[in-house]
């Protein structure tokens, strides 16, 4: 099993460029999200995700958009990055999100580390 | 607002020895659940153990335990018998049933040998 998969590992972007961070899932997961890493600040959510159709703001969702067309992929896209962007992003899923199914937990992808110039 | 707190950076530990790290949080919800999650150098995340806060019994998972004290709305872990592969980052975090998890600021363990 693939679990949680984000690609690139590592990415260099200049201030205004754009680019999708990808992120898929073969568990059949209903809730996706992704999370900045920050020093210091620990993990904060930007934007999740309880279904195909549907997603949601987390809690730093501003220069961020996410789409959700099928329930394996969960992409991110940095419309006009900036240096303040500069972070650990990874995507986690789980059965529902919601915590009730017994031993529900989340399941991360590896990290994306993004540097932007 | 939720929040999540932990108040010490940075620990270490003899390997063999026990530590307690700790995390407090802050919720108005009377249902949710706790987590505590390692993140090694790989950085990946990994999950360490599990509390319902309608159970009043602590979690245990081989030499991971939690004391959970839901009126004092804390939430600490404490890892027996440290090994050297404990080396890592500890996350406290705690999610509400609208899918919104939030994780504390982290501690950073070193196992010393």
């Amino acid at each position: 099993n693939a679990g949680v998969t984000q690609t690139p590992k590592f990415q260099v972007l200049k201030t205004g460029q754009s680019m999708t961070l990808q992120c898929a899932q073969d568990m059949n997961h209903e809730y996706m999200s992704w999370y900045r890493q920050d020093p210091g600040m620990g993990l904060r959510l930007i934007h999740y995700s309880v279904g195909a159709g549907i997603t949601d703001q987390g809690e730093v969702p501003n220069g961020y958009n996410v789409s959700r067309s099928t329930t394996e992929d969960f992409p991110l896209r940095l419309l006009s990055a900036a240096p303040s962007q500069t972070s650990v992003y990874f995507c986690a899923s789980s059965y529902s999100g919601t915590g009730r199914a017994t031993n529900e937990k989340l399941f991360f992808g590896s990290g994306t580390q993004l540097s932007v110039l | 607002a939720q929040t999540v707190t932990q108040s010490q950076p940075e620990m270490s530990v003899q390997e063999a020895e026990t530590v307690t790290l700790s995390c407090t949080y802050d919720t108005s919800e009377s249902n949710y659940y706790l987590f505590w999650y390692k993140q090694p150098p790989s950085r990946q995340m990994i999950l360490v153990i599990r509390q319902e806060a309608y159970k009043q019994q602590n979690a245990t998972e081989n030499r991971f335990s939690v004391n959970f004290q839901k009126a004092a709305k804390s939430f600490s872990l404490k890892i027996s018998d440290s090994q050297l592969g404990d080396t890592a980052m500890y996350f406290c975090a705690f999610m509400i049933l609208n899918n919104d998890m939030r994780f504390g600021a982290g501690t950073r363990l070193t196992v010393k040998p």
